[in-house]
């Protein structure tokens, strides 16, 4: 089983929709979770940390269930320029900062 | 504020070439990485260093090695290149401990012929 697992898509949605990622995690120990973007030919670049009480930041909101190992994000009124991959990141759990990468889902947002 | 710097941004080599990767991060981050990204493989830990003077093996280090050269340097190495190498390869680097993310460099395309 993958340390990280996500939907590799491509969600094709049309401007304005809202759309949901979902990730799993198989290390109980896990602490610290992340959302990133990348876009095409790009870096991964931090798109929002994920707390346990749940966070929103303007049209993104990300989940986190710990019982579950469940890990989410919520994009509303997709823009254009929303179209990317989101990689869903954890962290090993152990005393260091090592981070998995989990394989990305590719969001293609139409006009 | 540049964040972390890679050099070069392309390269293409013949096999069995050399060539050194360069990264450098002026955030006074102690902690860098290497990684790669291939199609459908996702990014794969290569060697980091928690902090300068250390350096550690990551998931695909077999290939390559790493110099931490200072605490904002941290360069890659490819004794002889293979086809199998070719690859985009993204250097990052973080703060130590829990609850930070990384911040990656622009990445250097690289191509073995």
């Amino acid at each position: 089983r993958k340390e990280v697992e996500q939907d590799p898509g491509p969600f094709n949605v049309p401007e304005g929709a809202t759309v949901a990622f979902n990730c799993t995690y198989s290390n109980s120990a896990s602490q610290s979770f992340f959302w990133y973007r990348q876009d095409c030919r790009k870096e991964p670049k931090l798109l929002m940390s994920v707390y346990s009480s749940g966070n929103e930041d303007g049209r993104f909101t990300a989940q986190l269930n710990r019982a579950s190992q469940y890990i989410s994000l919520l994009i509303r009124d997709s823009k254009l320029s929303d179209s990317a991959t989101y990689l869903c990141v954890v962290n090993k759990g152990n005393a260091g900062n090592m981070l998995t990468f989990g394989g990305g889902t590719r969001l293609m947002v139409k006009p | 504020n540049a964040g972390v710097t890679q050099t070069p941004k392309f390269q293409v080599l013949k096999t069995g070439q050399s060539m050194t990767l360069q990264c450098a991060q002026d955030m006074n981050h102690n902690s860098m990485y290497w990684y790669r990204q291939d199609p459908g493989m996702g990014l794969r830990l290569i060697y980091y260093s928690a902090s300068e003077g250390t350096t550690d093996k990551g998931e695909v280090p077999n290939g390559y090695n790493v110099s931490r050269l200072n605490k904002r340097e941290f360069s890659l190495r490819l004794e002889s290149a293979a086809p199998s190498q070719t690859s985009v390869y993204f250097c990052a680097s973080s703060v130590v401990g829990q609850g930070y993310g990384y911040t990656f460099g622009s990445g250097t395309r690289l191509t073995v012929v």
